[in-house]
């Protein structure tokens, strides 16, 4: 089945730096890379998402990329601010069959301001 | 407002007693999913159910948790008995799927935090 690894577990920024979590994914059938945002005491939801068949996608201060080849993906938020702050997930699916999303361990993001 | 709705928010039970944990997915919806969140483990799934049917249990320890959807607005995980490594978070998401692939992402509920003791 699918494993995805996520670095760093632990990212601490200034409020205003950049900050980039990575993932890389075992399955190439995976097409379907989401990443989810989850705050003390709620469940995750989601920030982004990206399809195998784009390698960039962005949304105001975020923005996620996709390597393909490499099976690895990026998620880069810009200009920090101390609302970011959280356990952020990345996830891959597959497109075969009836798949389900198998999710990375997770990368707690603090920003100081 | 659409959101997933789990009932408890919070549990605290002795070993041995059966819990009972309640999600009502966002209306119409038919694809919920049921995940264990631990510090260790991450999120892991257990238990995977479209249009009522269930896809695949096969995160789920079988001896003691079940989980079934006796309406379309109501899935149950059920762990008969519980033991204190059952203490997590546990999410249930919903999501709208026609064919193989989801046509939606997957909707989060706020979670069940469960302790046993």
């Amino acid at each position: 089945g699918e494993n995805v690894e996520q670095h760093p577990s632990t990212l601490s920024v200034q409020e205003g730096d950049s900050a980039v979590i990575k993932c890389t994914y075992s399955d190439s059938a995976s097409n379907y890379f989401p990443w989810y945002k989850q705050e003390l005491g709620k469940g995750p939801q989601l920030i982004i998402d990206i399809r195998s068949n784009v390698g960039e996608k962005k949304d105001q201060r975020i923005a996620v990329t996709l390597n393909k080849t490499a099976k690895h993906f990026s998620l880069h938020i810009t200009e920090t601010q101390p609302e970011d702050s959280a356990v952020y997930f990345c996830a891959a699916r597959s497109g075969l069959g009836y798949s389900t999303l198998t999710f990375g361990k997770g990368t707690m993001l603090l920003v100081s301001p | 407002d659409a959101r997933v709705t789990q009932t408890p928010r919070h549990k605290v039970t002795e070993m041995g007693q059966e819990v009972t944990m309640r999600c009502q997915p966002i209306l119409g919806h038919n694809t919920v999913f049921w995940y264990r969140q631990t510090m260790m483990q991450g999120l892991e799934l257990l238990a995977y159910f479209r249009n009522r049917a269930p896809l695949d249990d096969s995160g789920m320890p079988k001896d003691r948790f079940s989980a079934e959807m006796p309406d379309a607005t109501l899935a149950t995980l059920k762990i008969q008995p519980s033991e204190p490594r059952d203490s997590a978070v546990y999410f249930c998401a919903s999501g709208l799927t026609s064919g193989r692939q989801p046509n939606t992402e997957a909707f989060f509920g706020q979670g069940t935090r469960l302790t046993v003791v």
